[in-house]
């Protein structure tokens, strides 16, 4: 089971932000961290913790390894307004956190 | 172009049956585990299954272990969830997904859905 906190947040354009995700077991770094823009379909942002996908901004950084881990907007943008989510893929069942809302304030 | 067209959306009763099927184009689909993940409407996203490159490895959700069976044909680019015994709590939309794998330098194995369908819109009701 993952945690992420907060479910949601507002922060203004120029912010860092930072979301955080719990394992409920280890997971070394089998962790993922994707965005879904409203009314779009997810796209990957990170891959073992903190490996940056091709082509993500690097505004985008995560950290973290066993059970707690980060994703960080080090300058929020308004086109990162959209859902953030973690997802273990140390063994299956692969699961999802339940989710962060990121709002411009 | 690289991507994936789902197909096989629908109305359905509970306990009834749907399949969904997912074409793939544009990359060597066989080099690929391919995987299902669901949203429920106003939710978050939900792992469904995956499927490895032969078809021979298949993991479920709990949720769904026993209902639903994931398949593929290589022959044809496509992946299919045959879903039966249909709840309401099933209802959501069914993305299709590509699951890329990296080797980091520890000789670690690391997987993430890179490419996503649109998806399907599933409803259970009477």
């Amino acid at each position: 089971q993952m945690t992420q906190s907060p479910s949601s947040l507002s922060a203004s354009v120029g912010d860092r932000v930072t979301i955080t995700c719990r394992a409920s077991q280890v997971i070394r770094n089998y962790l993922a961290w994707y965005q879904q823009r409203p009314g779009k379909v997810p796209q990957v942002l990170i891959y073992a913790a903190s490996t940056l996908q091709s082509g993500v901004p690097a505004r985008f950084s995560g950290s973290g390894s066993g059970t707690d881990f980060s994703l960080t907007i080090s300058s929020l943008q308004p086109e990162d307004v959209a859902t953030y989510y973690c997802q273990d893929y140390h063994t299956a069942p692969w699961t999802f956190g339940q989710g962060t809302k990121v709002e411009i304030k | 172009e690289v991507q994936l067209v789902q197909s096989g959306a629908g109305l359905v009763q509970p306990e009834g049956s749907l399949t969904l099927s997912c074409a793939a184009s544009g990359f060597t689909f066989s080099n690929y585990w391919m995987s299902w993940v669901r949203q429920a409407p106003g939710k978050g996203l939900q792992w469904v299954a995956n499927i490895g490159q032969d078809g021979s490895e298949k993991y479920y959700a709990d949720s769904v272990e026993g209902r639903f069976i994931i398949s593929r044909d290589n022959a044809k680019n496509s992946v299919s969830l045959q879903m039966t015994s249909l709840r309401a709590d099933d209802t959501a939309v069914y993305y299709c997904a590509r699951i890329s794998g990296h080797e980091s330098g520890d000789g670690s194995r690391h997987w993430f859905f890179d490419l996503w369908g649109r998806g399907t819109l599933v409803t259970v009701s009477s």
